[in-house]
């Protein structure tokens, strides 16, 4: 069974980096064709794609968030984690990350139940 | 960039209705496209992947279809439970995008 549960601070202040983990089971990112991605949503509005990172260390970026993310993995414990600096307002968002695989059939299959973050002086 | 040019932004339907939801890509994306219900505080779902494939436990009244750079998910007869929010999401290319989303209402 795959799932997977990211965590976060809640609440930060405008400027501080934000650090999030997701933490799953069900599958290793030591498999080949598998990752994790990353993606977020202010409330009310759409979703915005932020990250991926692949089995092999692969990792991509959204450039519209101007090289203030950095994603990483842990697969011994199964985690990954994803960094956003220098946040603002802006940010305040639902994050989800969610399974994702070089075969179509298995991308974007299992999603996290998400984290809030709000960015608030 | 790729722009996914989602339509309409919100609607409202019948019960039994035929409803249709299209995706408009600015470059060829080669079917590379999943379709997502999102109901209210939950988490998307993948209903279609790779433009027409039916996602596991789907109803079979979901279907996916493409034509030129036009990508459809069509509910073919409307049922209460398919009131939520669908975005398209293609990932043919980085960054990958969504659709704005399409706000699925029940008349």
């Amino acid at each position: 069974q795959v799932t997977l549960k990211e965590s976060g601070p809640g609440t930060l202040q405008p400027s501080q980096t934000l650090s999030l983990t997701c933490t799953f089971s069900g599958f290793s990112l030591s498999t080949y064709g598998l990752g994790v991605g990353w993606i977020r949503q202010p409330s009310g509005k759409g979703l915005e794609w932020l990250a991926n990172i692949w089995w092999d260390d692969d990792k991509y970026y959204n450039p519209s968030l101007k090289n203030r993310l950095t994603i990483s993995k842990d697969t011994s414990n199964n985690q990954t984690f994803l960094k956003i600096t220098s946040v603002d307002t802006a940010d305040t968002a639902t994050y989800y990350c969610v399974r994702i695989g070089v075969t179509s059939r298995i991308s974007f299959d299992y999603w996290g139940q998400g984290v809030m973050v709000t960015v608030s002086s | 960039d790729i722009q996914m040019t989602q339509s309409p932004s919100s609607m409202s339907a019948s019960l039994g209705d035929r409803v249709t939801i299209t995706c408009q890509a600015s470059q060829d994306i080669g079917n590379k496209l999943i379709w997502f219900q999102q109901k209210p505080g939950k988490s998307p779902r993948p209903m279609i992947y790779y433009a027409t494939n039916l996602a596991d436990g789907v109803p079979s009244r979901f279907s996916g279809s493409r034509s030129g750079s036009d990508y459809s998910l069509t509910i073919s007869s409307l049922e209460s439970e398919d009131m939520a929010d669908y975005h398209c999401l293609q990932y043919k290319q980085y960054p990958l995008t969504f659709g704005s989303g399409t706000k699925l209402e029940i008349k």
